[in-house]
C-alpha cells in the first residue's frame, strides 16, 4: 500500500517537553514538507527538504527542527521553544519541487496539556 | 515572500447552485496553482490545478480560471451537491514550495 504515513494520529505533550512527529513515504518522492494547520489560517509551511541531508526553513520554523537522513523519512521535532504548539500537523511529499501535486499524510493532532 | 489571499472564508449555497472561490497571489514568478479539498478530519486532496501557460481548465463540474496579469485565480463549482461541502484551499508555488490560502468553508444546503 503506497503512500505517506504520519504517526501518531494524536499526541499529547506536557509544557517544556520536546516531541517528535513521524512522517514516512514509500512513493520515492524527492521533496518532503511539513505544514501546520490552525483554524481559519490555512496551511503554513514549517520546513521542507528537496534532497537527503538538506532542508530549508519555511515561514514559521522557529521552535521546530527537522532531519532528512533517509529519502523516505522526514521527522519533525516540536521543541519547548515553540510557544504555541497545539495544532494539526500535516506532512506532504512531492515528486519534485513544489510545482506538482502534493500527497498529504493523515496528520497528527498535537495538544499541549 | 509569496502571499496568497483567499475569499470568502465561508460560503453557503443551495444544492444545484454554483459556488465561486477567489484567490490572489503576490509572486509574479509563481506558475503553478492547485486547489485542494479537505473534508472534516481528513487530509487535503488535490481536486484541480492549473499552470501559468493556461487560462482555464475544466474537469466535469469543477473549473479553474487564471489571470496572470491581475495575479488572481478562481475555483468554480457548478451544480453543487451536499458532498461538495468541505474546506477548499488554493495555493501557489514559491521557491519550490507551496503557499496556501487561508481556506473557504463551503456548505451546500440540501
Amino acid at each position: 500500500d503506497g503512500g505517506i504515513t504520519q504517526s501518531p494520529k494524536y499526541l499529547f505533550r506536557k509544557e517544556g517537553q520536546n516531541v517528535t512527529l513521524s512522517c514516512e513515504q514509500n512513493l520515492n518522492h524527492d521533496a518532503m514538507y511539513w505544514y501546520r494547520q490552525d483554524p481559519g489560517q490555512g496551511l503554513r509551511l514549517i520546513y521542507y527538504s528537496q534532497i537527503v541531508n538538506d532542508f530549508q526553513k519555511g515561514d514559521i520554523a522557529e521552535g521546530y527542527s527537522v532531519s532528512r537522513e533517509k529519502k523516505e523519512s522526514f521527522p519533525l521535532t516540536v521543541t519547548s521553544a515553540q510557544k504555541n504548539p497545539t495544532a494539526f500537523y500535516l506532512c506532504a511529499s512531492f515528486p519534485s519541487g513544489g510545482n506538482t501535486e502534493a500527497f498529504f499524510g493523515q496528520g497528527t493532532r498535537l495538544t499541549v496539556v | 515572500g509569496e502571499n496568497v489571499e483567499q475569499h470568502p472564508s465561508t460560503l453557503s449555497v443551495q444544492e444545484g447552485d454554483s459556488a465561486v472561490i477567489k484567490c490572489t497571489y503576490s509572486d509574479s514568478a509563481s506558475n503553478y496553482f492547485p486547489w485542494y479539498k479537505q473534508e472534516l478530519g481528513k487530509r487535503p486532496q488535490l481536486i484541480i490545478d492549473i499552470r501559468s501557460n493556461v487560462g482555464e481548465k475544466k474537469d466535469q463540474r469543477i473549473a479553474v480560471t487564471l489571470n496572470k496579469t491581475a495575479k488572481h485565480f478562481s475555483l468554480h463549482i457548478t451544480e453543487t451537491q451536499p458532498e461538495d461541502s468541505a474546506v477548499y484551499f488554493c495555493a501557489a508555488n514559491r521557491r519550490r514550495a507551496l503557499t496556501f490560502g487561508s481556506g473557504t468553508r463551503l456548505q451546500v444546503q440540501p
